[in-house]
């Protein structure tokens, strides 16, 4: 069974940085053919792709974030890494990492990390 | 603003079928693209219900039905029950090589 967790500071302030990773455990990132995706939800609200990244490196970002956003794969380590740079109030939300399969579609998630942007 | 359109709510007594629309345009779901559905609860990731248009991943229950026509979208609860109350958000492809959410519905059971 895939299973996904975030880890990162929960707390970042305004204009830095965000940098979470996502471990993937029960499979390895380097089989299949699939993508590794970031998403997110602001409290109350909905779903917003951020981006995905293939075994490979290959990248796409959600064009209204893609100036600020970098994803990248350590397949030695089963991880993946997004880093969200000039964060403001408006990036608090929570972090969801998830593996894409065809669709696409997102099968398997993990539990989720809040970041709050606060000084 | 949601690329997909939904509903902001939906209720239904217990044992009432209900559909919660999804709709978007020639640029995603018009386009041919795979509508898949997740359903979530409070302080929990989205689960996947629907894939691939009308497919139940393994464990679903097929009290839960998909399905597509032109650019629209909809999803089937039968004999709804109260664990059903929960967040269903659709979700597709767009032609600008985005993965595009709805903005959710909640459904209510009376």
């Amino acid at each position: 069974q895939v299973q996904l967790q975030e880890s990162g500071p929960g707390l970042v302030k305004p204009s830095q940085t965000l940098s979470l990773t996502c471990t993937v455990s029960g499979g390895s990132i380097s089989s299949g053919s699939y993508y590794w995706g970031w998403i997110r939800q602001p409290a109350g609200r909905g779903l917003e792709w951020i981006g995905r990244i293939y075994r490979s490196g290959t990248t796409n970002y959600n064009p209204s974030l893609k100036s600020r956003v970098t994803i990248s794969v350590d397949t030695s380590k089963n991880q993946f890494s997004l880093k969200l740079s000039s964060v403001t109030a408006a990036d608090t939300a929570v972090y969801f990492c998830a593996r894409e399969t065809t669709g696409p579609s997102f099968d398997y998630w993990g539990p989720g990390t809040l970041v709050t942007v606060s000084s | 603003q949601s690329v997909l359109t939904q509903p902001p709510s939906v209720s239904g007594a217990p044992g009432q079928r209900i559909t919660i629309s999804c709709t978007g345009s020639t640029s995603n779901i018009g386009a041919g693209y795979d509508v898949c559905w997740y359903q979530q609860f409070p302080g929990t990731a989205p689960k996947l219900l629907i894939y691939a248009d009308n497919n139940r991943p393994s464990g679903v229950p097929d009290r839960f039905s998909g399905s597509k026509s032109g650019s629209s979208a909809s999803l089937a609860i039968t004999g709804l029950q109260s664990d059903d109350e929960a967040d269903y958000y659709c979700q597709s492809y767009d032609s600008s090589l985005r993965v595009v959410f709805g903005g959710g519905t909640k459904v209510t059971v009376l």
